[in-house]
């Protein structure tokens, strides 16, 4: 079963802006992670966030988290064409880390 | 370098087949999982492992097997009781089964039934 859903399914912005993308999720979590996908390939692990943190920085990623309304969202600053690629969240909506994945945003950055 | 490998990277299986996709790591990692991939869809989870001689089913583990013999390998058999098994296969590993740590994943098999 599918656990969390981003929003929107589509991005596509200019090189410099910013995208933000949403996930929302139905149950209770211990932590909450985020991945980028480039068409055709594995997952790349960028980012955790722990249930009781509710803000998390790494780089030109800034992700919150809000458990009292189940979301969260990765903010990605100054966008570069190479950050192209499709964007998941993923939970552990059982509370033991077997982490369940959106249907993910798909992110255009134009140069 | 340390990492998870997966083989074939384009796979064909002819109808009533069985198939066999590798995935090895040499991370150390205790947990492994395997997940499969439609167009435009997220991950589901087909079957996991927390430790050696060990794995549970996740979501969709109707048409699949797996082994886990060796704490390095985790093989994962499509059978031809799966009657719709052209996806992506994605094979990931984590350092502790339970800990708040990312997945690390391998590059995937296309799977295509000819």
């Amino acid at each position: 079963s599918q656990q969390g859903e981003e929003d929107p399914q589509a991005l596509s912005i200019q090189e410099g802006e910013n995208a933000t993308m949403n996930c929302s999720y139905k149950t209770s979590i211990n932590n909450l992670q985020w991945y980028r996908q480039n068409s055709g390939r594995g997952l790349v692990h960028l980012i955790l966030i722990r249930s009781n943190e509710r803000e998390k920085h790494s780089g030109r990623l800034r992700v919150t988290l809000d458990t009292s309304k189940k979301s969260s969202s990765l903010l990605i600053t100054a966008s570069r064409a190479a950050d192209t690629a499709s964007y998941f969240c993923a939970t552990d909506p059982y509370n033991n880390n077997d982490m369940r994945f959106g249907a993910g945003t798909r992110l255009t950055v134009k140069p | 370098d340390g990492g998870i490998t997966q083989s074939p990277k384009y796979l064909f299986r002819k109808e009533g087949q069985n198939v066999t996709l590798s995935c090895e790591q040499n991370l150390n990692h205790d947990a492994m999982y395997w997940y499969r991939q439609d167009p435009g869809q997220g991950l589901r989870l087909i079957y996991y492992s927390q430790i050696v001689n060990d794995f549970q089913k996740g979501d969709i583990a109707e048409g699949y097997s797996v082994s886990r013999e060796k704490k390095e390998s985790f093989p994962l058999t499509v059978t031809s009781a799966q009657k719709n098994p052209t996806a992506f296969y994605l094979c990931a590993s984590q350092p502790i089964y339970g800990d708040n740590y990312g997945y690390t994943f391998g590059s995937g098999t296309r799977l295509t039934v000819v």
